[in-house]
């Protein structure tokens, strides 16, 4: 079955250094990849996705994230971090049914 | 586009009370996805549709939920009768195209809380 797997219940990381958000997959055939975001109190909003092409995906507010076949992986990155990126973060796979399965999040802090 | 819009934000009710969630999607987008959110289950399916006709229901936790999609417009989900497991966060959400590899634009939740 399709899955993702978010190792992180939380990321600290000071304004203004980089960050990651790391995030595993687990599919039979190509991998369609996605990042949203929770801010509080709102909805999921989408972030990026990967469906083919380069490995590096850019997305919404300065995000970006890199496709790895090898390693199984679809880590989400900002090269400086804002203490406004604080929000939650979940990854998500299409499944066989045409379904997203999300993972369980990663709660991503950025200290002043 | 005022995007997804659900009601109420906040509804507080009793168990054994019937509750109903609505929800109007994007003009234009064919699918909508009723999601659950908890602390303890994360985000889960609970159901969706595509051009008004429910395709996977697989998520829907037990006979005293159901949702409905009468037009493009418009879908409720309904709870009858709540128990206090029900509390959760309700998202609606939306798109156009294939399911599994457009954006689906999330509405801004319904928190229901059953006493």
């Amino acid at each position: 079955a399709q899955s993702v797997a978010q190792p992180e219940d939380q990321v600290n990381v000071a304004e203004g250094n980089p960050l990651t958000v790391k995030c595993t997959y687990s599919v039979s055939g190509n991998p369609y990849l996605f990042w949203y975001v929770q801010y509080p109190n709102r909805g999921l909003q989408f972030l990026l996705k990967y469906i083919t092409g380069d490995n590096l995906v850019k997305g919404s507010y300065g995000f970006e994230a890199e496709f790895n076949k090898s390693q199984t992986s679809f880590h989400l990155k900002k090269p400086s971090a804002l203490v406004s990126d604080s929000a939650l973060y979940f990854c998500a796979v299409r499944d066989n049914t045409d379904k997203l399965i999300f993972g369980t999040g990663t709660r991503l802090q950025v200290f002043p | 586009d005022a995007g997804v819009i659900q009601s109420p934000r906040h509804e507080v009710t009793e168990m054994g009370q019937e509750v109903t969630l609505r929800c109007k999607p994007i003009s234009g987008h064919d699918y909508l996805f009723w999601y659950r959110q908890t602390m303890m289950r994360g985000l889960e399916l609970l159901i969706y549709f595509n051009n008004n006709v429910p395709i996977d229901d697989s998520g829907m936790p037990e006979d005293r939920f159901s949702a409905k999609m009468p037009n493009a417009s418009f879908s409720t989900l309904k709870i009858q009768p709540s128990e206090p497991r029900d509390s959760a966060v309700y998202f609606c959400a939306s798109t156009q195209g294939l399911a599994g590899t457009d954006t689906q634009y999330f509405g801004p939740g319904t928190r229901l809380t059953v006493l």
